[in-house]
């Protein structure tokens, strides 16, 4: 066990509906970070946020929102939905924000398998 | 743009043998950290390893080294001492520096651990 919770475990939905997926990161982690996993796409950075602010942003589409919460639990809301973003959503976390020459270990946490009909 | 690539989609060992999982990476950053995960099929994503540009030595986690080879950009996973639940698919990624801490994927290698 990571320490990192994601709501819900699954989620099935229908094209065009808005979904919002919840992480909370391991106690004393700042820094959240959300990845798509996809047959056609692999593993793919979307966003992260450290401490609130967003910190870099990846190949996060339009339709796709998140944000970071005083508590430092995140979000991910996912509108429009398509059949091609079916895939497992995983948030991960870490101590600080990164940067060169520090290891910044990412724990991820169980992910959220979406399924579009 | 950094790359990773993992050219074995999978690999077969024997139990109790040791095995390679090869990485290479593309960079034109001087300072990156290079990190490998395990994902069995339950799904999770497990931190195994790490390796900082910088450092000289090679990381050793338990069972787990890497084969840091800088001048040829690659990072090879050793598992030594192969388990049945080794059995996972094996990503090498890379952080992208210098801002922030995003990770980079390669396409993984999936491992199966015969008895």
């Amino acid at each position: 066990d990571s320490g990192v919770t994601q709501t819900p475990k699954h989620l099935i939905t229908a094209t065009g509906q808005r979904v919002t997926l919840r992480c909370s990161p391991r106690s004393g982690d700042l820094s959240v970070y959300w990845y798509q996993q996809s047959l056609d796409q692999g593993l793919q950075f979307l966003i992260q946020y450290y401490n609130g602010e967003e910190r870099a942003k990846g190949n996060i589409l339009e339709r796709f929102s998140a944000q970071q919460f005083p508590d430092l639990h995140s979000e991910l809301n996912l509108s429009s939905l398509e059949l091609g973003d079916s895939a497992l959503y995983f948030c991960a976390s870490s101590v600080g924000q990164g940067g060169p020459d520090r290891q910044e270990t990412q724990y991820f946490g169980p992910g959220t398998r979406l399924l579009v009909l | 743009a950094q790359k990773i690539t993992q050219t074995q989609p999978g690999m077969f060992v024997q139990e109790k043998e040791a095995v390679t999982l090869d990485c290479t990476y593309d960079t034109s950053d001087q300072s990156y950290g290079l990190f490998w995960y395990k994902q069995p099929s339950s799904g999770e994503m497990i931190f195994l390893i790490y390796q900082g540009s910088y450092d000289e030595q090679n990381a050793t986690e338990g069972r787990y080294s890497l084969n840091f080879q800088k001048a040829r950009k690659s990072a090879n996973l050793v598992i030594s001492a192969s388990q049945l639940g080794d059995s996972a698919m094996y990503f090498c990624a890379m952080r992208e520096a210098p801002y922030g801490n995003k990770l980079v994927f390669g396409a993984g290698t999936i491992l199966r651990v015969k008895s």
